[in-house]
């Protein structure tokens, strides 16, 4: 069973940083593109940022470029999101999900974990 | 960026009625349309990829059609579980964007 578990959310104060991680099972994590989505209380899905399998390619939306780094590690079937300069706006729920392959969506995402920025 | 823009943002139906979304891409993405089912205080749930593949294990009620700009998404009879919120989204280019969601209601 494919399962996907994020930790790492709280509330934080403007300004600070956090570092959200998923761990993985029930598939071979080292073969799959991974993804950040997040999303505002109340509001729409937004997608945050993507690694590919061996970390050569990563992509960010505008919002998050030079605040929020990505990173994996394929050993312990970890997917990392490192928040720094962190602003209300970023207050959401933080879903780590699955690619399928071939840009054809995202078929497991987790729980979710939630991280509120205010002071 | 490519704009995705679902309508309607919200509808009202019956069980056993059947129901179309559509999503418009701001400039043409092939069939690199995906769509997921989300309901409250879950993570979303992938239904369609490819613009009309069934994800598996999901039910045949569901289907998606279209290609370049224009996507539609029908329950073909709703039931229950069904009146929910369901999301676009396109995988063709970096920023992966999403519509703004449909509510289906029970009317």
């Amino acid at each position: 069973e494919v399962q996907l578990v994020e930790s790492g959310g709280g509330l934080v104060q403007p300004g600070g940083s956090l570092r959200l991680s998923c761990v993985a099972s029930g598939f071979t994590f080292s073969n799959y593109w991974m993804n950040w989505v997040r999303q505002a209380p109340g509001k729409g899905l937004e997608w945050v940022a993507n690694m590919k399998q061996d970390g050569s390619q990563i992509y960010y939306v505008d919002s998050v470029k030079g605040r929020f780094t990505i990173s994996r590690d394929n050993t312990k079937n970890s997917l990392y999101l490192q928040m720094n300069s962190l602003r209300g706006e970023d207050t959401a729920i933080y879903y780590c999900a699955k690619d399928r392959g071939g840009s054809s969506g995202y078929d497991y995402w987790g729980q979710g974990t939630l991280v509120t920025v205010s002071s | 960026d490519i704009q995705m823009t679902q309508s309607p943002s919200s509808l009202s139906a019956s069980v056993g009625d059947s129901v179309t979304i559509t999503c418009r891409a701001s400039q043409s993405i092939s069939t690199y349309l995906n769509w997921y089912q989300q309901k409250p205080g879950k993570a979303p749930k992938l239904l369609i990829y490819g613009a009309s593949s069934l994800q598996s294990a999901v039910p045949p009620r569901f289907s998606g059609s279209g290609s370049g700009t224009d996507f539609t998404f029908t329950i073909s009879s709703l039931e229950p579980e069904d009146f929910t919120t369901y999301y676009c989204q396109q995988s063709y280019s970096v920023p992966w964007t999403f519509g703004q969601g449909t509510n289906v209601e029970i009317k």
